[in-house]
């Protein structure tokens, strides 16, 4: 069965430093990745989204940044954090292709305080 | 461009009782899937249902039922026998069925509380 990590939890940082989110994905192949942010109480802002290693389409004008190395990791970086950037950050994949249904399946998520 | 919208922020329900979230969206494609998530306080998102829209018939998942009208474009989540654990975040969502098209649209939420 398919599995999606995310790492860390929860991350305290100050403004002005920088920020790496690391995705992965278990046991399917070529996905379609996701990442989200969402701020409390509100819904979802998509990010990124990638359709292979090194293709990342970015949605939203920001700070963030996103890469692809491998084919089922996917990070989202920041060079200097806001405290704009304070949120929770999901990640998530779908089935790429023909494939139907294309539901997404998320992460547990990122709980981002910037201070 | 395709959009969702859920014009309940919020709903409450008694515990044993039926509520009806609302959803509609709006897209000029014919081919298309829409699905309900939730959204626990864990913050951890579950699909919920699914309805592809070529089906005429409404999906129905144990407690969770849609009604799905394509002409409208409406898609409702019921959830019957609503259960303490029911209480969350719902998100509708929709994606178009073109192979090139990855993305999924969600709408804003509805936050469900169920009484006891």
């Amino acid at each position: 069965s398919q599995t999606i990590h995310q790492w860390p939890a929860t991350l305290v940082q100050p403004v002005g430093s920088p920020l790496s989110l690391e995705c992965t994905v278990e046991g399917t192949s070529n996905p379609n990745l996701y990442w989200y942010r969402q701020a409390a109480g509100r819904g979802l802002q998509l990010l990124f989204y990638s359709v292979g290693i090194g293709q990342i389409s970015s949605e939203v004008p920001q700070n963030l940044s996103a890469s692809r190395p491998q084919d089922r990791q996917f990070i989202l970086s920041s060079k200097k954090l806001l405290l704009s950037d304070s949120g929770f950050y999901l990640c998530a994949w779908s089935v790429r292709g023909q494939g139907r249904p294309y539901e997404q399946y998320f992460g547990p998520g990122t709980r981002l305080t910037v201070t | 461009a395709q959009t969702v919208t859920q014009s309940q922020p919020e709903m409450s329900v008694q515990e044993a009782e039926t509520v009806t979230l609302s959803c509609t969206y709006d897209t000029s494609e014919s081919d298309y899937y829409l699905f309900w998530y939730k959204q626990p306080p864990s913050r951890q998102m579950i699909l919920v249902i699914r309805q592809e829209a070529y089906k005429q018939q409404n999906a129905t998942e144990n407690r969770f039922s849609v009604n799905f009208q394509k002409a409208a474009k409406s898609f409702s989540l019921k959830i019957s026998d609503s259960q303490l654990g029911d209480a969350a975040m719902y998100f509708c969502a929709y994606r178009s069925a073109k192979t090139s098209y990855d993305k999924v649209i969600f709408g804003p939420g509805t936050s469900l509380s169920v009484i006891p």
